[in-house]
């Protein structure tokens, strides 16, 4: 697609539910993140894809927290057992080196609130 | 996590007006990036900086990389409404291949017209 796409776009659930965030990439970006912004704070990075590599999870902020991607397409998130502190919005973006360097495309995110 | 000193945290200014943020580290960056954020939508990148001394104007935005590379700035002129959210600066490590930056935790511009 001509953008970054994140579904859904809005989730509320029960505190100890799980639940799986979806993130689909512009097609041919190699490279995928995730990120967590909480309530008027800044982008707390997560986990990154870079093509067929092992991904850099050291953003993870608990076992409770999992990402996987399908080569260089979709990738989910699932957070187990959520917690009220996990309620944040959720942002992915994908980029290619080709992209002015580093410059990142983000999708609008997901607002996950955890009652 | 380590993260950029972003200022001012907000501003709310007349329209037409001149507006300037900045961000600092106590890290050297080899990359600086700005990116505004509107409500309900993912960051969208403004401006890259990626050698010391750069100044880059997009439009009526302008932002340089400072020559210590510690630092980076942003300045739009003549203020209009559409200018209203949230900016973030955001510096890369210079340290191997890892890609992840480091942000500001935003400057949040209100515009009154």
């Amino acid at each position: 697609g001509a953008g970054v796409s994140q579904s859904p776009s809005n989730k509320v659930t029960e505190k100890g539910k799980d639940v799986e965030l979806r993130c689909d990439p512009i097609s041919g970006h190699t490279a995928l993140y995730w990120y967590r912004q909480r309530l008027g704070q800044g982008l707390e990075f997560l986990i990154y894809f870079q093509g067929n590599s092992a991904p850099d999870k050291s953003g993870l902020p608990s076992d409770r927290f999992s990402a996987e991607r399908t080569g260089e397409s979709v990738s989910t998130l699932t957070i187990q057992r959520t917690q009220q502190e996990d309620s944040a919005v959720y942002l992915c973006a994908s980029s290619t080196p080709g992209q002015g360097g580093y410059g990142y495309t983000f999708g609008s995110g997901t607002r996950l609130t955890v009652v | 996590g380590q993260q950029l000193n972003q200022s001012p945290q907000s501003m709310f200014i007349q329209e037409g007006e001149d507006v300037s943020m900045n961000c600092t580290s106590s890290s050297i960056f080899n990359t600086w990036l700005w990116y505004k954020q509107d409500p309900g939508e993912g960051p969208v990148l403004l401006i890259a900086l990626y050698k010391a001394g750069e100044l880059t104007s997009n439009g009526r935005l302008t932002a340089q990389f400072g020559i210590t590379r510690k630092d980076s700035f942003l300045n739009i002129s003549a203020s209009i409404p559409s200018d209203v959210g949230i900016y973030f600066c955001a510096g890369q490590l210079p340290a191997g291949n890892n890609r992840k930056l480091i942000w500001g935790l935003g400057t949040s511009l209100a515009v009154n017209p």
